[in-house]
């Protein structure tokens, strides 16, 4: 069992936005602000999309935002197209005895 | 351009040790903190071993590991490594190398199986 809870799956037709949310406890999530999402394609490996909850890497279309609520990680995809039909997963820092943890991953599908 | 290249995958059998390795290039390697995450087929991301920057003195296991992983960095060679004993069939997966979460290689397999 994952320690983020994500959705398993979500869907959105094309230019639509998306939100895929991951929650956690105080201890991640709500006591840190060291959230990352990362995208990954069938065969690829993970692609960093947002870090320190709503940063953008270099390259990264703005159409990707991250945010973050008490406990709980929004990432939000606007105008969704066919390439953002991938795997989602969130990450965070933990105070526990382990250093990140991640969220099970959330499939999104392009309708 | 960051570059991380895996190897050392394979299958192997239960009981048995791998020692992977992660050369990287394009960045001052030694600067930078590096994490193993794994992947089992068709599964999640699992994050696996942390190492800190420069002399690597503080390093971190995920509770499924601990006991078994070794992460250990070799600054003058540019390699991070991973050296598994004691695999279990669920320890089958992608295993890929990170700079800090940021910068991912292509991952290498390791299949526990007899």
């Amino acid at each position: 069992q994952s320690a983020l809870t994500q959705p398993a799956s979500v869907s959105g037709s094309l230019g639509q936005s998306i939100t895929i949310s991951c929650t956690g406890t105080s201890s991640d999530i709500g006591g840190y602000n060291y959230v990352s999402w990362f995208q990954q394609h069938p065969g690829k490996a993970p692609k960093l999309i947002i870090y320190d909850v709503h940063t953008r890497p270099s390259g990264i279309s703005d159409r990707f935002s991250g945010s973050k609520s008490g406990n709980t990680a929004s990432l939000t995809i606007s105008g969704i197209q066919a390439e953002d039909e991938a795997d989602y997963y969130c990450n965070s820092y933990t105070s526990t005895n382990i250093v990140v943890v991640f969220g099970g991953g959330t499939k999104l599908t392009v309708l | 351009e960051v570059q991380l290249v895996e190897s050392g995958g394979g299958l192997v059998q239960p009981g048995g040790s791998l020692r992977l390795s992660c050369v990287a290039s394009g960045f001052d390697f030694s600067n930078f903190e590096m994490n193993w995450v794994r992947q089992a087929p068709g599964k999640g991301l699992e994050w696996v071993s942390y190492i800190s920057s420069v002399s690597g003195s503080k390093i971190y296991y995920a509770d499924s590991v601990k006991g078994r992983f070794t992460i250990s960095r070799d600054n003058a060679k540019n390699t991070l490594y991973l050296q598994m004993d004691s695999l279990r069939g669920e320890d089958t997966a992608i295993y890929y190398c990170a700079r800090a979460m940021r910068y991912w290689g292509q991952g290498t397999l390791v299949t526990v199986s007899s």
